[in-house]
C-alpha cells in the first residue's frame, strides 16, 4: 500500500524566513498531490494542487515542487509569519477513482515572532 | 464563501450504541466523502459517495458503517455498534465534479466511544 511521509512532526522557524516542507511517498503514482493546512480542532483546508506533469506551482508566498523521480514534493512558505502556525498536510489522489485522497502525518508548524 | 457544516460537533456514546454524524455539503457539489482522524494520527479515507451510491470504500469502512444521503442536502454517516477504537474526528468532504480534485471539509464531529 502507499506510503507518505512528512518529514518532521514538527518544524520551528523565524518570523519573516522562508519554511520548507517536505513530502516523500513510496508505492504509488499519483496524478496529482496536495497541500492543505490544518489548524486544531479543525478540518483541512486546501491550499495547493500540483499535477504530475508540473513541475512547480506558486500562489502567494506559497510554492510547491513536485519531482515524480525522486517521488517527493517540497512546500515552500516565504516570508513566513505567526499567523502561518499551523500543521500542513500532503494529500495524493489519482484520477482512477473518485479523486479520494491519501493523507501524510503532517508537519506542524511554529513560526516564531 | 459556502462550506461543509457538520453536527454536532462532538458526540459522546456509549460502546455498542448507534450514531449518525450528520453534514450538509456545499449545495452545488457532487462529489462527497467522509475521513477521519484518530488523535495525533493521519486524516484516513473513509468512503466516497456519487450519483447516491458508494464510488469507494476504504478497509476501515465495514459493516458498521454506513452512509446516506435521504434528502438533497444532507449526507450522513452512521456507526451501528460504536466501538473504542472508532473514537475519532470525523470529517466530511464535498467536491464539485469529477475533474475538481479540491476538497473542501467541514469542522468536523468529535466522537468519543466511552
Amino acid at each position: 500500500s502507499q506510503k507518505i511521509e512528512q518529514n518532521s512532526e514538527a518544524l520551528n522557524i523565524q518570523e519573516g524566513k522562508t519554511a520548507t516542507l517536505t513530502c516523500n511517498y513510496t508505492n504509488y503514482s499519483p496524478a496529482y498531490l496536495q497541500w492543505y493546512r490544518q489548524d486544531p480542532g479543525r478540518g483541512p483546508v486546501f491550499l495547493l494542487l500540483i499535477r504530475e506533469n508540473e513541475k512547480e506551482k506558486r500562489k502567494e508566498r506559497l510554492k510547491v515542487t513536485f519531482d515524480t523521480t525522486l517521488k517527493q514534493s517540497l512546500f515552500h512558505i516565504t516570508a513566513s509569519q505567526p499567523a502561518d502556525s499551523a500543521t500542513y498536510l500532503c494529500a495524493l489522489g489519482d484520477q482512477t477513482g473518485a479523486n479520494n485522497l491519501f493523507f501524510g502525518t503532517g508537519t506542524r508548524l511554529t513560526v516564531i515572532p | 464563501e459556502p462550506e461543509v457544516t457538520q453536527t454536532p460537533s462532538h458526540q459522546v456514546t456509549q460502546m455498542g450504541q448507534e450514531v449518525i454524524l450528520r453534514c450538509v455539503p456545499i449545495s452545488n457539489h457532487l462529489y462527497f466523502y467522509w475521513y477521519r482522524q484518530i488523535l495525533g494520527q493521519k486524516v484516513e479515507f473513509l468512503v466516497s459517495f456519487y450519483n447516491n451510491e458508494i464510488s469507494e470504500k476504504s478497509e476501515i469502512f465495514d459493516d458498521q458503517f454506513s452512509v446516506e444521503r435521504p434528502d438533497g442536502s444532507n449526507f450522513t454517516l452512521k456507526i451501528r455498534s460504536t466501538k473504542l477504537e472508532d473514537s475519532a474526528m470525523y470529517f466530511c468532504a464535498s467536491s464539485p465534479d469529477r475533474n475538481n480534485e479540491k476538497l473542501f471539509f467541514g469542522s468536523g464531529t468529535q466522537l468519543s466511544v466511552l
